[in-house]
C-alpha cells in the first residue's frame, strides 16, 4: 500500500509564474489536508478537502492560492503568481473517510517550492 | 493565534539520556494530541497519541504525559539514540479536524 504521494519534490518557478502541487492520498483515504511550512516555522494549516468538496479553507490566502481534489485523480495546490514569499515546503496528508484526524495523519514527503 | 505552543527551539542531549520535549497547549476544548518527527526533506511521521481521558502513553523508549489542568504534554524519550535526532512537532486537532501543529523542537543526540 503506497504512502501519500506528493510531486514534484522540487519545484522551481520564477516571480509570476504558477505552480502546479499534486497529492495522490494513500489508498482508500478520501480526505485531504495541506499544510505549508515556512523557514523556521511548524506546519500551518492550508485547506482541509474531501472529494470534489473544499471543508476548510480557513489557512489559504484569499488570493492566489486554490485548491481541488476531484472525483478521479490527485489533489491540486495552486499558486498563481508566484511571490518570493511562497517558496516554502508544502506538505499533503491523508485520513480514511471519517477518520478525520483523531488518529494518525499518514504525510507525503513534501514539495518544496523555490521562487527566483 | 498559537494555540499549540513549543517554546524550545532546541534541545541537545547526550545518548543514553532522557530527552524531554515541551508543549502547551491554549484551547481546552483539545482531547487529543500527537507528537510527530520529522527529518530533513521527508514529511513528518506519527510517534505517538494521547487521550485527554489518560495522564500517560507509553511506547518503548517514547512516553507522552498530559497535565491537562497546566494544559502541558511533554514526551520523553529513554535512553535517547542518535537516529532520535530530528524535529519533533506536537499537534492537536480542532472540531473540524484539522491538525493544529506547535513550531517543533529540535533534538539533537549527541554520541
Amino acid at each position: 500500500n503506497a504512502g501519500v504521494m506528493q510531486n514534484p519534490r522540487h519545484l522551481v518557478r520564477r516571480r509570476g509564474q504558477e505552480a502546479r502541487l499534486r497529492c495522490s492520498p494513500m489508498k482508500g483515504h478520501s480526505h485531504v489536508y495541506w499544510y505549508r511550512q515556512l523557514p523556521e516555522e511548524g506546519l500551518k494549516f492550508m485547506v482541509y478537502l474531501q472529494k470534489e468538496n473544499i471543508i476548510d479553507e480557513s489557512g489559504m490566502p484569499k488570493e492566489r492560492f486554490s485548491a481541488e481534489f476531484p472525483k478521479e485523480g490527485p489533489s491540486i495546490l495552486r499558486i498563481q503568481q508566484v511571490v518570493r514569499g511562497d517558496s516554502a515546503a508544502y506538505f499533503c496528508a491523508s485520513s480514511p473517510a471519517g477518520g478525520g484526524l483523531s488518529t494518525e495523519a499518514f504525510f507525503g514527503q513534501g514539495t518544496r517550492l523555490t521562487v527566483v | 493565534d498559537q494555540q499549540v505552543k513549543q517554546n524550545s527551539p532546541s534541545l541537545s542531549v547526550q545518548e543514553g539520556r532522557i530527552s524531554i520535549l515541551n508543549c502547551d497547549y491554549t484551547n481546552s476544548m483539545f482531547d487529543y494530541f500527537l507528537w510527530y518527527k520529522k527529518y530533513p526533506a521527508e514529511g513528518p511521521t506519527f510517534l505517538i497519541s494521547i487521550s485527554s481521558i489518560k495522564d500517560k502513553n507509553e511506547d518503548g523508549r517514547f512516553t507522552v504525559f498530559l497535565n491537562k489542568s497546566a494544559k502541558h504534554l511533554s514526551l520523553h524519550i529513554v535512553p535517547s539514540q542518535p537516529g532520535d535526532s530530528a524535529v519533533y512537532f506536537c499537534a492537536a486537532p480542532n472540531n473540524t479536524d484539522k491538525l493544529i501543529f506547535g513550531t517543533g523542537t529540535r533534538l539533537q543526540v549527541f554520541p
